[in-house]
């Protein structure tokens, strides 16, 4: 199980967002992936690796963490930012996604 | 440029079937393992099953096994999933998405299909 936190992370564009991902157990290989998604919108990958940007994806996106606690950090947020962020682990199966934390201004 | 394009949704009543295709382009689908990802409405995002790029492996969600059949056709870059016995709790946006192996990261996604489940 992956829990997500905080569910709603109320912020003003510039700010840094700082969200964790906690898995009930550790996720093997670190093979944890972050993903945004928009209102209509099929998600979007992000980090995947735990740490490793995808392609065009921006460098104030990061990723860090390992074992079972895991972070997305958005240093100076931006309008196109404020979205909702899911964290999946692909460790193990069945494949699972976390609650999802909601970025909003 | 990748591109994931779902259809086959709609409204559907409860005990009854549908069949979602994925068509896939600007990539050699063959290649790439496939997933179907749900999203029920004001929900997150729930894996439901996935493909390894030869077809020989499988992967269900334990909720859809016995009811839902991932399958692929990679002369014709397209992806299904054949759902029966349908409830309302399977009702969702459902994504087809690509990963370099069965159990991988996804790196695109389509834009969903949309399954009602109804009386």
């Amino acid at each position: 199980v992956l829990t997500q936190s905080p569910d709603t992370l109320p912020l003003s564009p510039g700010e840094r967002a700082t969200l964790s991902c906690r898995a009930s157990q550790s996720v093997s290989a670190n093979y944890l992936a972050w993903y945004q998604q928009k209102p209509g919108q099929g998600p979007r990958l992000l980090i995947y690796g735990a740490t490793s940007r995808a392609t065009g994806i921006p460098d104030r996106f990061s990723g860090s963490g390992s074992g079972a606690d895991f972070t997305l950090t958005i240093s100076g947020l931006e309008p196109d930012d404020f979205a909702v962020y899911y964290c999946q682990q692909y460790g193990s199966s069945p494949l699972t996604f976390g609650g999802g934390t909601k970025v909003e201004i | 440029e990748v591109q994931l394009v779902e259809s086959g949704g709609g409204l559907v009543q409860p005990g009854g079937s549908l069949r979602l295709s994925c068509e896939a382009s600007g990539f050699f689908f063959r290649n790439f393992a496939m997933h179907w990802v749900r999203q029920a409405p004001g929900k997150g995002l729930e894996y439901v099953a996935g493909i390894s790029s030869n077809a020989g492996n499988t992967y269900y969600v334990d909720s859809v096994r016995d009811r839902f059949t991932i399958s692929r056709d990679n002369s014709n870059n397209t992806l299904y999933l054949q759902m029966g016995s349908l409830r309302a709790e399977d009702m969702a946006v459902y994504y087809c998405a690509r990963s370099g192996w069965l159990r991988g990261h996804f790196d695109y996604w389509g834009q969903g299909a949309q399954v009602t489940v109804s009386s």
